[in-house]
């Protein structure tokens, strides 16, 4: 079955420092990517997406993600971190299979912005 | 983007008594809905997946018959929490997707509604 590993709960990083959050996915063949992020309380809102093409994709906010098929990875990156940044981000995997068409999502990554 | 919309995006009830929340899809047709669970500080678990015009599709372990899904037209689905307990208190997020059930593709998310069962 499709799993999504975040592998950091909590991250925390300093204004204007850069980030990068870890997300590892396991599936044979390449699944659809995506980077939600969610506000205390709040539902979610999608950052980017990877589909197929160029495995680097640019998000809003200044986020980007590289899809690297050989790690199975698609880990967030932003050069310099804002303190309004600061909320839970999580990575999920939509596969298209016989039983169904779902998304499954990591445990998520807490982020925390130092001033 | 699309917006979708919950409602209520908060409510406190008795236990034992039931409570409908509302998923809109506010510009745009949504031929699948989601609706997930999420504790709290944890990642969000699917409940079920709601087809407009049919039965939804239950994930394992999740009881049907305490949580009823209705997705009666395009631009709406409801989950109604029966015969509440206070283990029923979570935060209940639906998603919609547009387009073609078979096409994976963007969700698009409500904000969330906060049940509290006393």
């Amino acid at each position: 079955a499709q799993s999504v590993t975040q592998p950091d709960i909590h991250i925390t990083v300093s204004e204007g420092a850069s980030l990068e959050l870890r997300c590892n996915y396991s599936y044979g063949a390449t699944p659809y990517l995506f980077w939600y992020v969610q506000s205390p309380g709040q539902g979610l809102q999608l950052l980017l997406k990877y589909f197929s093409g160029d495995t680097l994709v640019q998000g809003i906010k200044g986020f980007e993600a590289e899809f690297k098929r050989s790690q199975s990875s698609f880990n967030l990156r932003k050069p310099s971190v804002h303190w309004s940044d600061a909320a839970e981000y999580f990575c999920a995997v939509n596969i298209l299979t016989g039983g169904g068409n779902k998304l499954t999502f990591g445990t998520g990554t807490q982020l925390k912005v130092e001033l | 983007g699309a917006v979708v919309s919950q409602h209520p995006s908060w409510v406190i009830c008795k236990s034992g008594t039931s409570v409908k929340i509302e998923c809109r899809s506010l510009d745009f047709q949504a031929t699948t809905m989601f609706w997930y669970r999420q504790f709290p500080k944890q990642s969000l678990m699917l409940m079920a997946t709601s087809n407009e015009g049919s039965k939804a599709t239950y994930e394992q372990g999740v009881e049907k018959d305490k949580f009823l899904i209705n997705h009666a037209s395009l631009t709406l689905s409801t989950l109604t929490v029966t015969s509440a307990h206070p283990e029923d208190s979570s935060f209940y997020i639906c998603s919609a997707r547009a387009g073609a059930r078979n096409r994976a593709g963007e969700l698009f998310f409500g904000e969330g509604s906060r049940l509290t069962v006393l």
